[in-house]
């Protein structure tokens, strides 16, 4: 979508070092969210914001931590990479009641 | 303990015909439900909705169910095109779906044959 926008798209990384993934949108939507996507689990929670500076777990948070100084940026930090964080990984923005989220296309990160 | 559930993880169908995905959820107190299409190497895209006070919502070729007493909801599409195919995910919330977390089903990879 083009209110969404994350970056990298893609990046390879090794076992060990820190990453950090950004989600930047110009909806001006409150709530923001990362998932990830990977086969056999569909899409799970890492972490969601409900306001600047205001954050909370989701399911799978462990191992990753986050950020929001500002309504339009949303960042995902892997602080030390491991192999099962390989996955993509999509940042989205709630929406209109009845219309869930909008999601941006996605970092696709491998770590080796 | 998975909250929604896609026990379908492929369905093909013929072009023109109808194609059914199915979902089932355990959570009595979701209240919205929704159905995401996704294309490789794309985000999900919002498709179709339904409120837990309603049966169905139909868009077009889209249709979804739901059948509260069961804790299913189906998504009907007729007629199947090939643009169609895609990974379709089945998501519900205890919310109005804008501002509550989505749980979200593992996806069902729909390919609509010529």
């Amino acid at each position: 979508d083009a209110g969404i926008t994350q970056s990298p798209r893609h990046k390879v990384t090794e076992t060990g070092t820190p990453v950090t993934l950004r989600c930047h949108q110009t909806e001006n939507h409150r709530y923001m969210y990362w998932y990830r996507q990977d086969p056999g689990h569909g899409l799970r929670l890492i972490h969601y914001s409900y306001g600047v500076k205001d954050t909370d777990k989701g399911e799978v948070s462990d191992g990753y931590s986050v950020s929001r100084s500002k309504t339009e940026d949303f960042l995902l930090t892997l602080e030390s990479a491991t192999s099962s964080q390989t996955s993509v990984y999509f940042c989205a923005t709630g929406g209109f009641p009845g219309y869930g989220y909008t999601f941006g296309s996605g970092t696709r990160l491998t770590v080796v | 303990d998975q909250q929604v559930k896609q026990n379908s993880p492929s369905l093909s169908v013929q072009e023109g015909r109808i194609s059914i995905l199915n979902c089932d959820y355990t959570n009595s107190m979701f209240d919205y439900f929704l159905w995401y299409k996704k294309y490789p190497a794309e985000g999900p895209t919002f498709l179709i909705s339904i409120s837990s006070i309603k049966d169905k919502n139909e868009d077009g070729r889209f249709t979804v169910f739901l059948n509260k007493s069961a804790k299913h909801l189906s998504l009907h599409i007729v007629p199947s095109q090939p643009g169609d195919s895609a990974v379709y995910f089945c998501a519900a919330s205890e919310g109005e779906g804008g501002s509550e977390k989505l749980v979200f089903g593992k996806g069902t990879k729909l390919t609509v044959n010529p």
